[in-house]
């Protein structure tokens, strides 16, 4: 079974230039997440999806940052524009609907972001 | 708000060496915990996870925690860590609500020098 594919792996951009990330997750996974991860810290949930649905994305910068979810499968994270504190491993994540509140998330192996 | 704190950023062992890393949690309600793990060049993954009952849990590749709710605590054990041991741990906490939103701690990097 293949796992949740991030693409691209690495992206270097100059500040103010738009970036976008794709997140591609396990096959029948209805919950998707976009964490960010900075140098030195844990993963920072910014958007969680239930299928097409943003259920969570009280953590996500809207001034810049969007994401979507078409058809409750694939998924876009945005960064438009970018600053330099962008900075950092974007990972994707996502877990069944199943399983109650030990939902095991399967990560991706992330995007990291070089602003220069 | 739901919070994790874990106090080892880097941790250096040798091999055979007993491991604990600790991990302290703040949430009001009933929590979830877990440990991940991301060994070099890999995604993190789930090494065990602690929901409810006996509060000592195991998991995969000899790795154990213990829950003890008046500490607050979750910490991570494993009584002779091998080289493949080397990688980051990551404690998290998730709430018991229905759509379960899962915290992470800052991580603390194992080395294990063979």
């Amino acid at each position: 079974e293949a796992g949740v594919v991030q693409s691209p792996r690495y992206k270097i951009i100059e500040k103010k230039q738009p970036v976008a990330f794709w997140c591609n997750p396990i096959s029948g996974h209805n919950t998707l997440y976009w964490y960010r991860q900075n140098l030195g810290q844990g993963p920072e949930l910014l958007i969680r999806y239930e299928n097409e649905e943003a259920v969570d994305d009280s953590q996500l910068p809207k001034d810049r940052f969007s994401a979507e979810r078409l058809k409750g499968v694939d998924s876009t994270l945005k960064i438009q524009p970018a600053e330099l504190g962008d900075s950092a491993v974007y990972l994707c994540a996502s877990s069944p609907l199943a399983g109650g509140p030990l939902r095991e998330l399967f990560f991706g192996e992330g995007s990291r972001l070089t602003v220069l | 708000a739901q919070s994790v704190s874990q106090h080892n950023h880097h941790v250096i062992l040798s091999e055979a060496a007993s491991l604990e890393l600790g991990c302290n949690y703040s949430y009001g309600g009933t929590v979830n915990l877990f440990w991940y793990v991301q060994y070099p060049g890999q995604h993190l993954q789930l090494l065990l996870k602690y929901f409810s009952g006996d509060p000592l849990v195991k998991g995969i590749k000899g790795f154990e925690a213990e829950f003890i709710k008046s500490k607050f605590s979750f910490n991570l054990r494993k009584p002779s860590v091998q080289w493949s041991d080397t990688a980051e741990y990551f404690c998290a906490v998730g709430d018991s609500g229905g759509y379960q939103k899962v915290t992470f701690g800052t991580g603390t990097k194992l080395q294990v020098i063979p």
